[in-house]
């Protein structure tokens, strides 16, 4: 099984509600990513998790908090987020943090109103 | 910072003719991955090159690495339909987190 899996895959929220994306692997990897992808553009790393500890936060504003649960489980808790935050929220798994491909989940498509 | 840039932003051909995407870095790459989104997709993984001078290739696409591990190309021959999307390059540069390049969009008409 070579699938990453995330939920919702649309999402309309607004400025003062709290919401959560989940993302899960069963691949054995130990490695977990988000990253958020405008139009247009490359993704751009948020968070890595390496062995279910958070290895690395790219100065994402505290609005976004990441979670896991689990090795299998990554989830993104979204509050009082801006319109500017409305994008494709792509999470991704690894072997490991450096050196291996990752695979990407289908994403969810967020519209923050 | 670190950067790798990658040229050109878009291109379009007819369905035949060949494509190359290249991919520069200001800083030498431990790797460098390839990476195709179709429209409305999702990033999925092409080949990870390693070893300097390195040369791969996938039925029509030719990946290569260059000789200081610092550029690297993907060449399509014969471009199909098929083929449309956005193509990334991403380096890893030791021990810290894949850096993509801003990807070139390929169309491709019939």
């Amino acid at each position: 099984d070579t699938e990453v899996t995330q939920t919702p895959k649309h999402l309309v929220m607004g400025m003062t509600n709290k919401k959560s994306l989940k993302c899960e692997q069963h691949m054995g990897h130990r490695a977990m990513y988000w990253y958020k992808q405008k139009a247009k553009k490359p993704p751009e790393l948020m968070f890595v998790y390496s062995y279910e500890k958070l290895s690395i936060n790219e100065s994402v504003p505290s609005r976004f908090s990441p979670e896991c649960p689990n090795s299998s489980l990554l989830n993104l808790h979204l509050h009082a987020l801006q319109p500017e935050d409305s994008a494709l929220y792509l999470c991704a798994s690894s072997q490991g943090r450096t050196g291996y491909e990752q695979y990407f989940g289908p994403g969810t498509r967020l519209t923050v109103t | 910072g670190q950067q790798v840039m990658q040229i050109p932003q878009y291109q379009h051909v007819q369905e035949g003719e060949d494509f190359t995407t290249y991919c520069n870095s200001s800083t030498t790459l431990s790797n460098i991955q390839w990476y195709k989104q179709r429209p409305g997709g999702h990033p999925v993984f092409l080949i990870q090159l390693v070893k300097s001078g390195e040369v791969k290739k996938q039925k029509r696409l030719t990946f290569q690495f260059g000789e200081e591990k610092k550029n690297s190309s993907l060449h399509i021959t014969a471009t199909q339909t098929t083929d449309v999307g956005t193509y990334f390059c991403a380096g890893h540069q030791a021990g810290t987190a894949l850096i993509f390049g801003k990807g070139t969009t390929l169309s491709v008409s019939s």
